[in-house]
């Protein structure tokens, strides 16, 4: 099976921008989550996606936005780009809530700057 | 509340044993993982416990479990200059409302010298 696959890589943006990051699941996989990894923050939840609906949210403020489709791929949106938003951005894939099938399985990211 | 530690740093000579240590807060967890990064790259998963069993051993891996305490560490046998990397310890809630949602410690960086 494939693993879980993001795109774009690579990502350099300016201040006052958005961007949209992609991420495709494990096939079979109905769950999906992101996080934000930065060097003072560490790993930090941003939110999940389940059946196309968001069922849990980080606390980050409202600029941090995604969604789901019904082939399960994801999308996060980031508005109004700040220089803080400079991390590496995981996508993490599960089958199910509940049990060792709410085991994830990440990305490699996409590593954003933001200048 | 959730909250996982690590230790910051370890270095190992390369064929000695790596014990990797986490603690965590929440008594709720059901299950806990450890995952490895290596530079430039994601999370990969390295082995989970769940919360009702003291050990797991999966060939060079050894996770235990201390419940009462709230312990949880890996425990890398033999270990090799691949296997230099960053560390992570997280937990993960059982209720259903909470959804998927892991707690990360800050990472144990290994440094393994040949």
């Amino acid at each position: 099976k494939a693993g879980v696959t993001q795109t774009p890589r690579y990502l350099i943006k300016t201040r006052g921008q958005q961007v949209t990051l992609s991420c495709s699941p494990i096939s079979g996989h109905r769950s999906v989550s992101w996080y934000q990894q930065t060097p003072g923050q560490g790993l930090q939840f941003l939110f999940e996606y389940f059946s196309e609906t968001q069922r849990n949210k980080g606390n980050f403020p409202g600029r941090f936005s995604g969604r789901q489709f019904s082939n399960s791929r994801s999308e996060m949106n980031v508005s109004t780009l700040e220089l803080g938003d400079s991390a590496l951005y995981l996508c993490a894939s599960s089958q199910l809530a509940g049990g060792a099938k709410e085991t994830q399985y990440f990305g490699p990211g996409t590593r954003l700057l933001v200048l | 509340g959730e909250d996982v530690e690590q230790s910051l740093f370890l270095s190992v000579r390369e064929g000695d044993s790596s014990v990797i240590n986490c603690t965590y807060t929440d008594s709720s967890s059901t299950y806990l993982y450890w995952y490895k990064q290596e530079p430039g790259a994601g999370l990969q998963l390295l082995t989970y416990i769940f919360s009702n069993m003291d050990m797991k051993q999966d060939q060079r891996l050894t996770v235990l479990l201390n419940k009462k305490d709230k312990h949880l560490s890996l425990r890398i046998a033999d270990t090799q200059t691949g296997d230099s990397a960053i560390y992570f310890c997280a937990e993960t809630l059982p209720n259903m409302e909470y959804g998927n949602k892991l707690v990360f410690g800050a990472g144990t960086i290994l440094r393994v010298k040949s």
